[in-house]
């Protein structure tokens, strides 16, 4: 696998309240993609960074990216019932043909 | 917004079944992707395609054959479905390659239990 853990599974906060998630990588990428995935629906992109970037924002998404620890997160501010849903990250890790390589995911759920 | 749709949604069938599951996006984006998603190993690449009859080999092709036979059409083959293969497949499009810093779209997914 292109990827180290992602530092947690799952996460359980309520309406809100501020959430990070973060994975870490184990190749060289160019971009780093932050996608949703509501229940029952395909991913989306929300946000991406490139390797020149350090910080990237889109309303109350924040994502970083650390070249140098090979990690990103990805920060929602002021949580809503709305922003439930598994998070994943992806880079552009070179395999043989330069695929998009997505981590496993981070469940966020948000309560009233 | 690109649009993928796929068919069937749902689909149950037997060991040793043959299985296609149908792919297109009407926003003439130039690749395809085919993915299947497990619990605890997240989306994996099966095949992809950048272009009407052009195939290339993701990360997990083992059991899976695909064709592009047209720049709106995707299809994936089992031809002799496994339990294994018991999975959640998701199909994309983007308008540039992998990791071009492009967004891929992606379709609704179709569920497929090999019994």
């Amino acid at each position: 696998s292109q990827w180290g853990e992602e530092n947690l599974q799952a996460l359980s906060i309520q309406e809100g309240e501020d959430v990070t998630m973060n994975c870490s990588y184990k190749t060289y990428t160019t971009v780093v993609h932050w996608y949703r995935q509501d229940s029952g629906r395909g991913p989306a992109l929300i946000i991406l960074i490139r390797s020149n970037e350090r910080e990237k924002r889109s309303g109350r998404l924040r994502a970083t990216l650390d070249t140098s620890s090979q990690s990103s997160s990805l920060s929602i501010t002021a949580a809503q019932c709305e922003d439930t849903a598994v998070y994943f990250c992806a880079t552009d890790a070179y395999q043989g043909g330069r695929a998009l390589i997505f981590g496993t995911g981070t469940t966020v759920s948000v309560s009233p | 917004e690109a649009a993928v749709t796929q068919s069937p949604r749902n689909k149950v069938t037997v060991t040793g079944g043959n299985v296609t599951l149908s792919c297109r996006q009407t926003n003439s984006h130039n690749y395809m992707y085919w993915y299947r998603q497990d619990t605890g190993h997240g989306l994996r690449l099966i095949h992809y395609s950048y272009g009407a009859g052009n195939l290339q080999i993701g990360d997990v092709p083992d059991g899976y054959k695909a064709t592009r036979t047209t720049q709106e059409d995707f299809f994936l083959l089992l031809e002799l479905a496994s339990p294994s293969q018991t999975s959640l497949y998701f199909c994309a499009s983007s308008a540039e390659g992998l990791g071009n810093q492009d967004t891929q779209y992606f379709g609704p997914g179709t569920r497929l239990l090999v019994l």
